[in-house]
């Protein structure tokens, strides 16, 4: 089975610094795929960026980009230019093969100061 | 509108009273899967299905039975709720089961069991 550990419960920035949330995982398979969610105050699920563990390039979309590091099982999830509206939960989560669904990490709760 | 909805967004029950949580998804998806999110623990698979009539547990299945007699339907069944049921409810669908499929959720039900 796998696992995924976020070890930041709690962050806090101030507007316009870039932040970095981690999250490491560990798995034996070799196909997977990873992925940040963010969950705002309304509680929604919303998918922020996903990483595919047989590319070698990390994925970027706009201000968020992720540094993933295979042979460490790391995946940390950077967020530049940080507005207000990032503030939310963020959760990592590991996707395998099987037919089971994702795994997530516990969690960190991004507070952006104004 | 593509959409994963849920009924009802929030409900509160005592214990012992069964209740049914509803999901529905218009995207034709194969795979559905419920999750419950508790502070501190993440989201935690508790049942899903991979097609019509194919159903299997999760992390944590005690205490819950799904159906899926329609390919948009997926409700999940509560049949003697107790206080440590008292949590947020997610269901998700994707296309099919493996890691290459986002998974799509729905916008949550918050249930409380007095």
């Amino acid at each position: 089975a796998q696992t995924v550990t976020q070890s930041q419960p709690e962050m806090s920035v101030q507007e316009a610094e870039t932040v970095t949330l981690s999250c490491t995982y560990d798995t034996s398979e070799s196909n997977y795929y990873l992925f940040w969610y963010k969950q705002p105050p309304s509680r929604q699920m919303i998918l922020v960026i996903r990483q595919e563990a047989y590319k070698q390039q990390n994925a970027t979309e706009n201000r968020f980009s992720v540094n993933f590091q295979k042979a460490a099982k790391s995946f940390s999830l950077k967020i530049s230019d940080s507005q207000l509206g990032d503030t939310a939960m963020y959760f990592c989560a590991f996707r395998g093969g099987g037919a089971d669904g994702l795994t997530f990490g516990k969690g960190t709760h991004l507070i952006i100061q104004p | 509108e593509a959409q994963v909805t849920q009924n009802p967004r929030y409900l509160i029950t005592v214990t012992g009273k069964k209740l049914t949580v509803t999901c529905s998804q218009n995207m034709n998806h194969e795979y559905m899967s419920w999750y419950r999110q508790d502070p501190g623990l993440g989201l935690r698979q508790i049942y899903y299905s991979m097609n019509v009539e194919v159903t299997d547990k999760g992390d944590v299945p005690e205490g819950y039975k799904v159906s899926r007699k329609e390919k948009r339907n997926f409700p999940l069944i509560l049949e003697s709720p107790s206080p440590n049921q008292t949590s947020l409810y997610f269901c998700a669908s994707s296309p099919g089961q493996g890691s290459f499929y986002e998974q799509y959720f729905g916008p949550g039900t918050r249930l409380t069991v007095t």
